[in-house]
């Protein structure tokens, strides 16, 4: 059971908006910020969002993030076949000492 | 552009200790500003976040691992190493090693090796 909670599947059609969620806790994302990360078929993560809504450079504008509270959501705008891919988001937590990570988002391009 | 490469034995017997090392190249770990962690993903399931060190020999682990797990890094070398003992099947993954970049606070995993799968069997 992971300590972020991830909706384990979500799925669109070319060119839709779709969203990732992302709920924690106060230890967590509640006082930290959180990161996504796309992981593509047969590789390894790659970051894809930082510090709640930073885009690092080379990711297209079509991924955005936002937090509020203790929950975190991923938008994807503009869906595209290329998308397809497995999405984690991930905090820091207090409690803890140490990075928590969510379950992970399988999002299938219909 | 820094590179990570994993490497070390494919296979493990149980109950012994894995062990794997992370190759840093196109930059130094010891410039500042950086952690250094491991990651493993079980196949088909989820990352979980196993520990980090920074090159002055700090570290952090995950509790659920800390008793088993013992991270260090030659700075000689320019690599870091994971040590995970009395292992078992459930420790079969594919590890990753990962660069944690912070800035003012702000704190990501920037970069990452290609993985390398551990099987635990006899």
């Amino acid at each position: 059971q992971s300590v972020l909670t991830q909706p384990p599947s979500a799925s669109g059609t070319p060119g839709q908006r779709v969203t990732i969620s992302c709920s924690g806790s106060s230890s967590n994302i509640g006082s930290n910020t959180v990161n996504w990360y796309q992981q593509l078929p047969g590789t390894a993560p790659k970051l894809l969002i930082y510090s709640d809504d930073q885009r690092p450079s080379g990711v297209p504008d079509r991924f955005s993030g936002s937090k509020s509270g203790t929950s975190a959501s991923l938008a994807i705008s503009g869906l595209q076949s290329e998308d397809e891919a497995d999405y984690y988001c991930a905090a820091w937590d207090d409690s803890l000492n140490g990075w928590v990570f969510g379950g992970g988002t399988k999002l299938t391009v219909l | 552009q820094v590179q990570l490469q994993e490497s070390g034995p494919g296979l493990v017997k149980p109950s012994q200790t894995l062990s794997l090392t992370c190759t840093v190249s196109g930059g130094s770990i010891s410039s500042g500003s950086y952690y250094w962690s491991w990651i493993r993903q079980p196949a088909g399931k989820g990352l979980e976040w196993i520990g980090r060190i920074y090159t002055s020999g700090s570290t952090n682990y995950n509790p659920s691992l800390k008793s088993r797990v013992t991270i260090s890094v030659d700075t000689s070398k320019n690599e870091f190493s994971l040590k995970l003992s009395s292992v078992t099947a459930a420790d079969t993954a594919v590890y990753y090693c990962a660069r944690e970049r912070w800035v003012q606070l702000i704190y990501r995993f920037d970069s990452w090796g290609q993985g390398t799968l551990v099987t635990v069997s006899s």
